[in-house]
């Protein structure tokens, strides 16, 4: 079974402080990506990661950015938290080949509070 | 640039009754089309998709979806639901070609099954 993980499941920071999500995947998948989910806006690509130390925005990069130093892990970063940075947080990893072609899988969430 | 519409945000029932959950698409090119499903407190999990052949395709727990390029839909069923199957519900679309690492979502349709 494809296993995406992320580091933790709740999450309290401070406004200001600098935030760290990691997601790992253990399939080899090439495409790694970053959603917020909030009630009533659905999920929103934040960013995206074609293979390694490759990315591209998604629709709401601003405040966040991302770093894929191995293919197995995908980081979200928030340089500098703040209260309209609290939401749901999915991972997700796709690879490009076989049978589940462009089929995302997902991690559990991070769900982010910041105060 | 593709969107998604679900028609209703929330979709109360009776357990073993059948449902139908509404998705539209709008999209300038030919699409693949994804219904995912999410459990309280969990990431999202596929529960079929649409990429090319025969119309009518069939998922996981009992649930359906019919690709209708005329109406720009993809409507998903199921005959008889199940308490188990409250949850979120998500359509979400995808360019066929070109640049199809990008999966536009719909804001989510809450299920809920009553005894």
């Amino acid at each position: 079974d494809v296993k995406v993980t992320q580091s933790s499941r709740y999450l309290v920071k401070r406004t200001g402080e600098k935030v760290f999500l990691e997601c790992v995947q253990d399939m080899d998948h090439e495409n790694m990506f970053w959603y917020r989910q909030d009630p009533g806006l659905g999920l929103r690509l934040i960013y995206f990661s074609y293979d390694v130390k490759m990315k591209e925005k998604g629709d709401i990069p601003e405040g966040y950015s991302v770093s894929r130093e191995k293919k197995e892990r995908f980081s979200l970063i928030l340089e500098s938290a703040s209260t309209n940075q609290t939401s749901m947080y999915l991972c997700a990893s796709r690879t490009v080949r076989g049978i589940n072609y462009n089929e995302q899988f997902f991690g559990p969430g991070t769900r982010l509070t910041v105060l | 640039a593709q969107s998604v519409t679900q028609l209703d945000s929330q979709v109360p029932v009776f357990e073993e009754a059948p449902v139908e959950l509404r998705c539209n698409y709008s999209s300038s090119v030919s699409v693949y089309l994804f219904w995912y499903v999410q459990y309280p407190n969990q990431g999202l999990q596929l529960l079929l998709k649409y990429l090319s052949g025969s119309t009518l395709v069939k998922g996981i727990n009992g649930f359906e979806a019919e690709f209708n390029k005329s109406q720009t839909s993809f409507h998903l069923r199921k005959p008889s639901v199940h308490i188990s199957d409250t949850a979120e519900y998500f359509c979400a679309v995808s360019e066929s070609g070109g640049s199809n690492y990008k999966l536009t979502f719909g804001k989510g349709t809450l299920l809920t099954v009553n005894p």
